[in-house]
């Protein structure tokens, strides 16, 4: 597609339920890279993946997240066990081996 | 480890005013840095980035920014704002070098507000 898409684009959930975001990463894009972005506050890297290396988790707040990519295309962030905290938007951005980051819209995530 | 400072979390101004938003980064070597814009209900979009070369870079829509190396700054600039200028400002930095495989660190944002 022309950019990056994420689904759904609004989630709302009952503490303790567990939650798959999706990311579909402009094609040809070898980077994916998800952020959060909380009331007030910044951009608040996740994780990334590069091509088949092994995925950068650093920024994974806790070992509730987790994410995978497929085929090297899409990408699932999954959190489990939601907590209200979790309550962010989740951003997907892709990126060629040249920089030039295209972020998707986000997906607005509710923890109730 | 980089790290970003807004310092302006908030800024209104009325059309035709000029605009400077603060941007200091942390970080001992080489970086990328880069200004995004992230209007009402729209996602992240890169407004300008620089990667070396004149320290000041022109970005779309009348923004431009300048990196002073010493004062470890990418202040973002316009001269005269339109209400359409209406967004959040993220300031982001990267390290340089290792192709695209390095995050974006960002700043907190600034709110900008342009009244009619």
């Amino acid at each position: 597609g022309a950019g990056v898409s994420q689904s759904p684009s609004n989630k709302v959930t009952e503490k303790g339920k567990d939650v798959e975001l999706r990311c579909d990463p402009i094609s040809g894009h070898t980077a994916l890279y998800w952020y959060r972005q909380s009331l007030g506050q910044g951009l608040e890297f996740l994780i990334y993946f590069q091509g088949n290396s092994a995925p950068d988790k650093s920024g994974l707040p806790s070992d509730r997240f987790s994410a995978e990519r497929t085929g090297g295309s899409v990408s699932t962030l999954t959190i489990q066990r939601t907590q209200q905290e979790d309550s962010a938007v989740y951003l997907c951005a892709s990126s060629p081996l040249s920089y030039g980051y295209t972020f998707g819209s986000g997906t607005r995530l509710t923890v109730v | 480890a980089q790290s970003v400072s807004q310092h302006n979390h908030h800024v209104i101004l009325s059309e035709a005013a000029s605009l400077e938003l603060g941007c200091n980064y942390s970080y001992g070597g080489t970086v990328n840095l880069f200004w995004y814009v992230q209007y009402p209900g729209q996602h992240l979009q890169l407004l300008l980035k620089y990667f070396s070369g004149d320290p000041l870079v022109k970005g779309i829509k009348g923004f431009e920014a300048e990196f002073i190396k010493s004062k470890f700054s990418f202040n973002l600039r316009k001269p005269s704002v339109q209400w359409s200028d209406t967004a959040e400002y993220f300031c982001a930095v990267k390290a340089a070098g290792s192709g695209s495989a390095r995050q974006l660190t960002f700043g907190s944002g600034t709110q900008l507000t342009v009244l009619p």
